[in-house]
């Protein structure tokens, strides 16, 4: 079974471009949510998408968004990129979401913005 | 109340020896708390998990202890190897209505042959 996809794994951007990070889950999974990993800050959760839906959110600018399509698979875009958005940014997928149920990260997209 | 605080940031072991990371939360209505663990250029990969029912669980070298009064966990690695050698996150998992994980800021972790 392929583990979660993320594309692409490395890209070097512009202050004040965008950028769209896309996800494919684990086949069967409907939960996918997103994280930004930094040296100082860990893992800082991005949000949660079921069945096409926004379910949770954590506390990043609007600059951030992100949407899940019918076949599960993500996409997430930052806009108005700045310095400080240079990241390891992880997808992890999950069969329903909810406590207790595993998720499953990807490789990550790493994210450098100059 | 939502954070996760891990202790040490960083942790020398020698090979064989025991590996302690410490993990500490506030909010009681966590009920889910996994252990991942992430080598160079990797994602996180679950390693091992507990739910707040159980005081202790072990898996081959690695065992964690919960202890929910002290709202306090950890995760020992027995007889630690070079090959052990990541970086470890504590996590906890909340259900609010939806759910998501909130992970400590890691434990980077070498074992010396």
């Amino acid at each position: 079974k392929a583990g979660v996809t993320q594309t692409p794994r490395y890209l070097i951007k512009t202050r004040g471009q965008q950028v769209t990070l896309s996800c494919s889950p684990i086949s069967g999974h409907r939960s996918v949510s997103w994280y930004q990993q930094t040296p100082g800050q860990g893992l800082q959760f991005l949000f949660e998408y079921f069945s096409e839906t926004q379910r949770n959110k954590g506390n990043f600018p609007g600059r951030f968004s992100g949407r899940q399509f019918s076949n599960s698979r993500s996409e997430m875009n930052v806009s108005t990129l700045e310095l400080g958005d240079s990241a390891l940014y992880l997808c992890a997928s999950s069969l329903m979401g909810g406590s207790g149920n595993t998720i499953y990260f990807g490789e990550g997209s790493w994210l450098t913005v100059v | 109340q939502q954070q996760v605080k891990q202790s040490p940031q960083s942790l020398i072991v020698q090979k064989g020896g025991i590996s302690i990371i410490n993990c500490a939360y506030e909010n009681t209505a966590f009920d889910y708390f996994p252990w991942y663990q992430q080598f160079p250029g990797k994602g996180p990969a679950l390693l091992i998990a507990i739910r707040p029912d159980v005081s202790e669980k072990k898996e081959g070298r690695f065992t964690i202890s919960f202890n929910k009064s002290a709202k306090q966990f950890s995760l020992h690695i027995m007889d630690s190897q070079p090959g052990d050698s990541a970086t470890y996150f504590c996590a906890a998992s909340i259900r609010t209505g939806t759910y998501k994980y909130i992970f400590g800021t890691g434990t980077r972790l070498k074992v010396l042959a």
